[in-house]
């Protein structure tokens, strides 16, 4: 039943490490989002994908590098991981690309760098 | 209970009291908006919408009000409930190249048994 799933909920790791966060959504959507929200919980869009293109990229660093294998998952896998990295990572889909309706959030991921 | 948003960002309430939580725009250009509510340990939900060609707009037991002039949006809690108690978060549709939601800061919510 779950809409918007994320994998794994919890990511410990150390600094300069590579780590993936998986995220497929069962809702038939066209557009997916990796969305970072900070220890005050300010929520930021970082990357939107519409079936499988880039749209948006938010002036991410290129260590981030999201991957749409299919229109129904998107990825993000982060190279040399950073302490500033630490972060819930929320992916979201949405039925079109065009913004009007509500965007389906996954659970999250907690990335903690050590 | 009320909060000023970006300057109060927790707001108290007992429970069955009305609340209201406001939230400031950034762009008079942003023509949609959305009210999200995220719980402890989960990723936002969405409450309720409005476009910019409304003034009020009223869902089960939630009513958002927007005020273009002063770029003012706000959610009003009306009987609220433990369940109601997380973080909501206001979001305007930015337009101008590729549409993107853009989320304010969040105001905590906490609603007293």
């Amino acid at each position: 039943d779950t809409a918007v799933s994320q994998t794994p909920k919890y990511l410990v790791t150390q600094m300069g490490n590579d780590k993936s966060i998986k995220c497929e959504q069962n809702l038939g959507h066209d557009t997916m989002y990796w969305y970072k929200q900070d220890s005050k919980k300010f929520l930021k869009i970082m990357f939107s994908y519409n079936n499988k293109e880039l749209i948006i990229n938010e002036t991410v660093p290129n260590r981030f590098s999201p991957k749409s294998p299919d229109k129904a998952h998107l990825n993000l896998h982060i190279n040399s991981l950073e302490l500033g990295d630490s972060a819930v990572y929320f992916c979201a889909s949405s039925q079109v690309l065009e913004i009007r309706g509500e965007q389906y959030f996954g659970p999250g991921t907690r990335l903690t760098v050590t | 209970g009320e909060s000023v948003g970006l300057h109060l960002p927790t707001l108290s309430v007992q429970e069955g009291d009305n609340s209201i939580i406001n939230c400031a725009y950034s762009n008079s250009a942003s023509d949609y908006f959305i009210w999200y509510k995220q719980e402890s340990g989960k990723g936002p939900q969405f409450i309720i919408d409005i476009r910019s060609n409304m003034d009020k707009r009223q869902g089960q037991r939630v009513t958002v009000l927007l005020n273009k002039t002063v770029k003012h949006l706000s959610l009003q809690i009306a009987a609220t409930q433990p369940g109601d108690s997380a973080v909501y978060f206001c979001a305007e549709r930015k337009q101008g190249g590729s549409e993107k939601l853009v989320f304010g800061k969040g105001t905590k919510l906490t609603v007293n048994p």
